[in-house]
């Protein structure tokens, strides 16, 4: 089975601090993903990898970095903290069949909340 | 742009009544359709997923969806619902190959099961 871990299921921060969250899967696959899940707003990506050392932004990246230094590690890096970024996050892992998305595997989620 | 829509953000059924959620999307034949499920306080798993094998697929915990192309649809049902299927359930398409793969996502239904 794949395995999505995450390093914290919850987080408090206060405005301004530099919050780091840690995203690791163990099945070897290329694409990993974050996104934020809000009321009414459903899944928005923030960011995505297909490969180490490659990232792209996704539909709301401002407020965001990620680093992929590792195939198997995903991280999200909030540069400065607010409290509109206080929400839940996701993380998700998938393979690429034929070049198209296959199925995402997603982690238990941090629920962040911003002081 | 492309799109999914769930229609009704909020479904209420009685236990042991059919289920069902509507999922339609905007697009040519999509590669790939997904329903996710989220139960409190987790991340998403897959429940089902159609990859253009069979029109009607089955998925876990006994529910299916069938794959319409003539009404761009990909509705879940399941025949009886039980309280354990309260839930949040997503709808996925994933769309393009290679540099321009993406998956769009609905923006969720949640499902109540009254006693």
């Amino acid at each position: 089975d794949v395995k999505v871990t995450q390093s914290s299921r919850y987080l408090v921060k206060r405005t301004g601090e530099k919050v780091f969250l840690e995203c690791v899967q163990d099945m070897d696959h290329e694409n990993m993903f974050w996104y934020r899940q809000d009321p009414g707003l459903g899944l928005r990506l923030i960011y995505f990898s297909y490969d180490v050392k490659m990232k792209e932004k996704g539909d709301i990246p401002e407020g965001y970095s990620v680093s992929r230094e590792k195939k198997e590690r995903f991280s999200l890096i909030l540069e400065s903290a607010s409290t509109n970024q206080t929400s839940m996050y996701l993380c998700a892992s998938s393979l690429s069949l034929a070049g198209v998305l296959e199925t995402q595997y997603f982690g238990p989620g941090t629920r962040l909340l911003v002081l | 742009a492309q799109s999914v829509t769930q229609l009704g953000s909020h479904v209420s059924v009685s236990e042991g009544a059919l289920v069902l959620l509507r999922c339609n999307y905007s697009s040519s034949v999509p590669p790939y359709l997904f329903w996710y499920v989220q139960y409190p306080n987790q991340g998403l798993q897959l429940l089902l997923k159609y990859t253009s094998a069979a029109t009607l697929v089955k998925g876990i915990n006994g529910f299916e969806a069938e794959f319409k192309k003539s009404e761009t649809s990909f509705h879940l049902t399941k025949p009886s619902a039980h309280m354990s299927d309260a839930a949040e359930y997503f709808c996925a398409v994933s769309l393009g190959a290679g540099n321009n793969r993406k998956l769009i996502w609905g923006l969720g239904t949640s499902l109540a099961v009254n006693p």
